[in-house]
């Protein structure tokens, strides 16, 4: 089966600018979570989706990270205005529902940003 | 609340040696455990996981891991380690339903020909 798609892979942008990633999850998978993996660090979550509702954002920066999940399938998460402290790895992964599978999160490549 | 704790973030290992990757876990809730890995410029991938079934979990690779509640570890080890191994390794706990996964900081690991 296809694994989770992410792009762009690598961004580069100024900070104050605006970035948007996008996030194709695994065909069936209910959940979706976007982490953010700074250099050194282990991946921080973002934001987590069932289906096209938020579970749990609570360590997202609301006044300028936004997330959407639109008909439950893919996502895009949007950065506006970028900080240089937002440099760092953008991790998209999903899950499927019940059982002992819906613990198990399959991840996506990745979309590496750096703010200048 | 839950949070990892993964001691040394660089280990070495000669090829052949044993690899032993520790981890300390907290959780107020019975635990469910992974190991992930990651390899550059990749995004993470399962190693093993344990979800209250038997203590001793072996994964691909050649990985296993035991689940210790008195000690509150999951330490993963491997008895030979392979060029193949050099990546960074990720432990994570996550509590019961919709909570979310815990990190550690990572331990990355080399291995010397």
């Amino acid at each position: 089966e296809a694994g989770v798609a992410q792009s762009p892979r690598y961004k580069i942008i100024e900070k104050r600018q605006s970035v948007a990633f996008w996030c194709n999850p695994i065909s069936g998978h209910a959940t979706l979570y976007w982490y953010q993996q700074i250099l050194g660090q282990g991946p921080k979550l973002l934001i987590q989706f069932q289906n096209n509702g938020v579970v749990d954002d609570s360590q997202l920066p609301k006044d300028r990270f936004s997330a959407e999940r639109l008909k439950g399938v893919d996502s895009t998460l949007k950065i506006q205005p970028a900080k240089l402290e937002d440099s760092a790895v953008y991790l998209c992964a999903s899950s499927s529902p019940g059982g002992t599978e819906s613990y198990e999160q399959y991840f996506g490549p990745g979309t590496r940003l750096t703010v200048t | 609340a839950q949070s990892v704790t993964q001691l040394g973030s660089h280990v070495s290992v000669s090829e052949g040696a044993l690899v032993l990757l520790r981890c300390n876990y907290s959780s107020s809730v019975p635990p469910y455990l992974f190991w992930y890995v990651q390899y550059p410029n990749q995004g993470l991938q399962l190693l093993l996981k344990y979800t209250s079934a038997a203590t001793l979990v072996k994964g691909i690779n050649g990985f296993e891991a035991e689940f210790k509640k008195s000690e509150t570890s999951f330490h993963l080890t491997k008895p030979s380690a392979h060029m193949s191994d050099a990546a960074e390794y990720f432990c994570a706990v996550r509590g019961g339903g919709y909570q979310k996964v815990t990190f550690g900081t990572g331990t990355k690991l080399q291995v010397i020909p």
